[in-house]
């Protein structure tokens, strides 16, 4: 089946500080890309959809100037918290699709923590 | 606007005792796809079914079954002789298309098995 990865897993970085969450897909050639954010005890919220090559599409209240996400392949988008605070920290995960007729594959998620 | 409720927040049960979890749902797609999952401690999210709006059959896999109304928009979700194993988060989701459009999930419902 489909797989999605994340790097890193884990991650403790202190505020002020910029952070960045990899999102593959292993087996197939992601045309779409999600980004969800999941504080703790509640529930996934979309942040931003990526399109290969184009810019990202982001959620109503959801900064783009800090929460860069760049999908330059059809393998690989990036998700860049800029100048990280504690209200940031908080479990990323990505999904990825290789078309509208297709599943959505999701990653195992990445906890940030900010100190 | 799509909308999900999932109005059980949390249940608990003792294992080999059946559960049911809730789900209701708004939107104003014709076409539009439901889907479960579980999301243990770990954190990944594991896809249990998903199912289109034109198909409202009953499904049965091994101890989970899904019933789907449209009548009453619901589409909950039954787990059979519950294991301590079944302890999780479920999430019911909802989207207007398969791989490129988000999913928009409901609150979840934390699922504890008591051995």
């Amino acid at each position: 089946g489909a797989v999605v990865s994340q790097h890193p897993s884990w991650v403790i970085c202190k505020s002020g500080t910029s952070v960045k969450i990899e999102c593959r897909s292993l087996d197939f050639q992601a045309t779409t890309m999600f980004w969800y954010r999941q504080f703790p005890k509640q529930s996934l919220m979309l942040m931003a959809t990526s399109n290969e090559g184009s810019k990202a599409t982001y959620e109503q209240g959801v900064e783009k100037d800090k929460f860069l996400i760049n999908h330059a392949s059809l393998t690989l988008s990036t998700l860049t918290v800029t100048s990280a605070h504690p209200e940031d920290s908080s479990f990323y995960i990505c999904s990825a699709s290789d078309g509208p007729a297709y599943e959505q594959y999701f990653g195992p998620g990445t906890r940030l923590t900010v100190t | 606007a799509q909308k999900v409720t999932q109005a059980q927040t949390e249940i608990s049960v003792v294992e080999k005792e059946d559960v049911t979890l809730d789900c209701v749902y708004e939107t104003r797609d014709t076409t539009y796809y439901l889907f479960w999952y579980k999301q243990p401690p770990s954190g990944e999210l594991v896809f249990l079914i998903r199912r289109n709006s034109f198909d409202e059959q009953n499904e049965i896999s091994g101890r989970y079954s899904w019933n789907f109304q449209k009548s009453t928009s619901s589409f909950n979700f039954t787990i059979t002789a519950s294991q301590v194993v079944d302890s999780a988060v479920y999430f019911c989701a909802l989207s207007s298309n398969f791989g490129n459009e988000k999913l928009t999930f409901g609150t979840g419902t934390r699922l504890t098995i008591i051995p």
